[in-house]
């Protein structure tokens, strides 16, 4: 199976700060690469997927990037309500899995 | 709009088979894939499987011999069976719609249905 591991897996960020999370592949995935977006109490949502592609009506200050093994989704400035967990999801390879999660708290 | 709807009997007891439904609304049943996702503090979010619109399944290795994806494109409603739970079943288990390739990820998610194996 592979392994996605986040980092960090908690972050404590201010309104207006850019923020980049990291999700590493145990191998490499191609940029088979979603990324979702986990409020709480509530169901994941797509923000990304091939890496780099935004879902549709995804706000702009948020991007992917990445290749091979490692990848980063960036918030560009943090707003109220990006304040939520978010996952890296391989599609890459069966068994699906996703990374453990990077909680985003205000400071 | 599509929505997904999940439902479940919310407790299960050790060594029954939990059963759940999702209606798909709003939208078409064919040309996706129809993913089962679970989520647990243990263990994150897990891939169980996924079924399509014409009946082809593929499960997680790890829960394959316990699971029976199905689908109803007459109802447009989807089925899960997990047979002979444990504790570590207990999730809240998600309904998920994907596009025609994996690489497109997942796009709709149904509220969760939670569920409990207790005695």
């Amino acid at each position: 199976d592979i392994q996605l591991t986040q980092s960090p897996s908690f972050l404590s960020a201010s309104i207006g700060e850019r923020v980049t999370i990291r999700c590493r592949a145990s191998q490499d995935i191609n940029s088979y690469l979603a990324w979702y977006q986990q409020k709480s109490g509530k169901a994941p949502q797509l923000l990304m997927y091939g890496a780099s592609t935004l879902q549709s009506g995804v706000p702009s200050r948020f991007s992917g990037s990445g290749s091979g093994r490692e990848y980063t989704l960036t918030i560009s400035s943090l707003q109220p309500e990006d304040f939520a967990t978010y996952y890296c999801q391989q599609v890459n390879s069966y068994p699906l899995t996703f990374g453990g999660g990077t909680k985003v708290e205000i400071k | 709009q599509v929505q997904l709807q999940e439902s479940g009997p919310g407790l299960v007891k050790p060594s029954e088979t939990l059963s759940l439904t999702c209606v798909v609304s709003g939208g078409s049943i064919s040309n996706y894939y129809w993913y089962w996702i679970r989520q647990s503090p243990e263990k994150g979010l897990e891939w169980i499987g996924f079924v399509l619109y014409g009946g082809g399944t593929n499960y997680n290795a790890s829960l394959k011999s316990r699971v029976t994806m199905s689908v109803d494109t007459s109802k447009s409603q989807l089925s899960l069976k997990v047979n002979s739970v444990t504790a570590a079943d207990t999730a809240v288990y998600y309904c998920v719609r994907g596009r025609s390739n994996h690489f497109y990820g997942m796009d709709v998610w149904g509220q969760g249905s939670p569920v409990i194996v207790s005695s």
